[in-house]
């Protein structure tokens, strides 16, 4: 099983909502990652976890709040977001947290496309 | 803070041309790696390169990175509709940090 999963695919949420985006691999990775991606844009990493620990925090607004529950699953809680949160959030997920010659391949999962109304 | 760039931004060629994009970083880089985004889609690992001046060929695809290291380049040859999409690269510090930072990426229009 070489894919990551993502729900929900699409997600509507006013600005007072609380929400929560999941991902999932079963690919005994040890590292995961959350993306967030406008339109006609680049990834930007937002929070990487390895071995469940919280490893970056990109200077993420606290409105975002990620979760490792175990090395299989990656939440990213939503409270109070605003309408230029709207994006593709993308999850991701390699090997491990990375040597400088070894493949570091990261694996996306299809994303969540998120609207804040 | 570590930029990467990407020329062009956007590429249309008839089938059967060839087609360039180029990646450059602001610093040098430990590893680079090239994904290709379809419309619609994710990112989808194409390849990783890692020592200066290397070269790998997949099928139709030929990467490079540069003597350097700062600098990248996908060539597909005799381009196909299949080839269409984003193509990232995404490069990784020398020290100091785990994260790739991924280029502007150049989207691919292929006119059959």
């Amino acid at each position: 099983d070489t894919e990551v999963t993502q729900t929900p695919k699409h997600l509507v949420m006013g600005m007072t909502n609380k929400k929560s985006l999941k991902c999932e691999q079963h690919m005994g990775h040890r590292a995961m990652y959350w993306y967030k991606q406008k339109a006609k844009k680049p990834p930007e990493l937002m929070f990487v976890y390895s071995y469940e620990k919280l490893s970056i925090n990109e200077s993420v607004p606290s409105r975002f709040s990620p979760e490792c529950p175990n090395s299989s699953l990656l939440n990213l809680h939503l409270h109070a977001l605003q309408p230029e949160d709207s994006a593709l959030y993308l999850c991701a997920s390699s090997t491990g947290l990375l040597s400088s010659s070894g493949s570091n391949e990261q694996f996306f999962g299809p994303g969540t496309r998120l609207t804040v109304l | 803070g570590q930029q990467v760039m990407q020329i062009p931004q956007y590429q249309h060629v008839q089938e059967g041309e060839d087609f360039t994009t180029y990646c450059n970083s602001s610093t040098t880089l430990s590893n680079i790696q090239w994904y290709k985004q379809r419309p619609g889609g994710h990112p989808v690992f194409l390849i990783q390169l890692v020592k200066s001046g290397e070269v790998k060929k997949q099928k139709r695809l030929t990467f490079q990175f540069g003597e350097a290291k700062k600098n990248s380049s996908l060539h597909i040859t005799a381009t196909q509709t299949t080839d269409v999409g984003t193509y990232f690269c995404a490069g990784r510090k020398t020290s100091g940090t785990y994260k790739y930072i991924f280029g502007t990426g150049t989207r691919l229009k292929v006119l059959a």
